[in-house]
């Protein structure tokens, strides 16, 4: 029962320098999203995708870019990471369906510090 | 656009009931959550009410929903410093996601 597995756990980037972040989930869930959590901000949606082959924009969604290749597999590119990118990333995902609640299913975080 | 508000800090003493406010502007809001965040840790899904509901009790947690005033409310009876985290409240529109609160630092007291 893996549900949301984000790799890697933690990072340390300098500025300047890209990296791709992993979201697999084993749930055959059809939205995916990534989320950034900073000290008294909460969470803020980065991106999201509703499907395989389809990505969109969330609140925060500047500096960051996103695919979709497989269902199962939601990756979260910084392409010139900047201090201002330091946070905790967290991936989810969410089944959908008509007269039935799905849950959001959270993955552990990848905590990220751009020096 | 969406906006959750929550208090920043509660403090309350071991042994007492901890209620923790949020208020939203979304009124097409379907599902309205509740999650804890322990220090380090990720997001573990407290509880969950649906728009059409008014309360929602389990175990030591009741969710009050007054859907008028587009406020909502965590009740954890008899709180214990196990209970000692962040609560964040969140709303659902649609397929683009949750809309969460800044959080809530809930402190127990001795």
């Amino acid at each position: 029962n893996a549900g949301v597995t984000q790799t890697p756990k933690f990072r340390v980037l300098k500025t300047g320098q890209s990296m791709t972040l992993l979201c697999a989930q084993d749930m055959n869930h059809e939205y995916m999203y990534w989320y950034r959590q900073d000290p008294g901000m909460g969470l803020r949606l980065i991106h999201y995708s509703v499907g395989e082959g389809t990505t969109a924009k969330g609140e925060v969604p500047d500096g960051y870019n996103v695919s979709r290749l497989k269902k199962q597999n939601f990756l979260l590119g910084l392409e010139s990471a900047a201090p201002s990118q330091t946070s905790v990333y967290f991936c989810a995902s969410r089944g959908t369906g008509s007269g039935v609640y799905y849950g959001y299913t959270f993955g552990s975080g990848t905590r990220l510090t751009v020096v | 656009g969406e906006d959750v508000e929550q208090s920043l800090f509660l403090s309350v003493r071991e042994g007492d009931s901890s209620v923790i406010n949020c208020t939203y502007t979304d009124s097409s809001s379907t599902y309205l959550y509740w999650y804890k965040q322990e220090p380090g840790a990720g997001l573990q899904l407290l509880t969950y009410i649906f728009s059409n509901m008014d309360m929602k009790q389990d175990q030591r947690l009741t969710v009050l929903l007054n859907k008028k005033d587009k406020h909502l409310s965590l009740r954890i009876a008899d709180t214990q410093t196990g209970d000692s985290a962040i609560y964040f409240c969140a709303e659902r529109g649609g397929a683009d996601g949750l809309t969460f609160g800044k959080g809530t630092h809930l402190i127990i007291q001795p």
